[in-house]
């Protein structure tokens, strides 16, 4: 089955750029997702991007995709305080009712 | 204006105990998800429903019983509850399959003791 890889801590000073990395498996993975979990609070869907993209940036945000190396990336610009939280990838197949498999998260300080 | 909520947020136990989690969507999806987070916050699906059918039922003991008694709504009936449930249950939901967007409620906290 689908295995996604991600860091477990990362940890950049506010005003610099994070770069969360994430691998995946399954080339047959077709919708790749960020999720952003704050402490104490549910899952908030961030971006995505279909797998016939290699880029795609929304404000701070900026998704990379190497669908070669299945590597995909959330880069986030101006790193605030507010945005200290875990990081989810998660990864769809389009083969009908397979779940998202999701990363177990990179959990992101931002030191003031 | 609450897209996915859940009762409870906190649900505190003894084991043996049967309990019941709520998940409601005013979204007007017609697929709904149960995800189960440990302490190590991985987070695994156990339970799909799309249009009040089951579609996904992944490696869950039968002591976890969902029900879906309308395309708004999702519960999760917990039998007979052990310490290994101790964890956070997430509901989501999604218009479509494949789901391109699911959106997740804020959790249930569950702890057995």
């Amino acid at each position: 089955g689908e295995d996604v890889e991600q860091s477990l801590f990362l940890s950049v000073r506010e005003g610099d750029s994070s770069v969360i990395n994430c691998t995946y498996t399954d080339s047959s993975s077709t919708y790749l997702y960020w999720y952003k979990q704050e402490p104490g609070a549910g899952l908030q869907l961030l971006t995505y991007i279909f797998s016939n993209m290699d880029m795609k940036q929304d404000q701070r945000l900026t998704v990379l995709l190497n669908k070669k190396d299945k590597h995909l990336s959330l880069r986030i610009a101006d790193t605030q305080t507010g945005d200290s939280a875990i990081y989810f990838c998660a990864v769809l197949a389009d083969s009908g009712n397979t779940p998202l498999v999701f990363g177990k998260g990179t959990r992101l300080s931002v030191i003031a | 204006d609450t897209a996915v909520s859940q009762t409870p947020k906190y649900l505190v136990t003894q084991m043996g105990n049967d309990k019941s989690i709520k998940c409601e969507q005013n979204l007007g999806h017609d697929t709904m998800y149960w995800y189960k987070q440990d302490s190590k916050k991985f987070l695994k699906i156990m339970f799909s429903y799309n249009n009040k059918e089951l579609i996904i039922n992944e490696t869950v003991p039968n002591r976890f019983s969902p029900k879906s008694p309308d395309k708004a709504h999702l519960n999760l009936h917990i039998n007979s509850l052990e310490l290994g449930d101790s964890a956070v249950y997430f509901c989501a939901s999604s218009q479509g399959v494949p789901a391109y967007e699911q959106y997740f409620g804020p959790g249930t906290r569950l702890t057995v003791t």
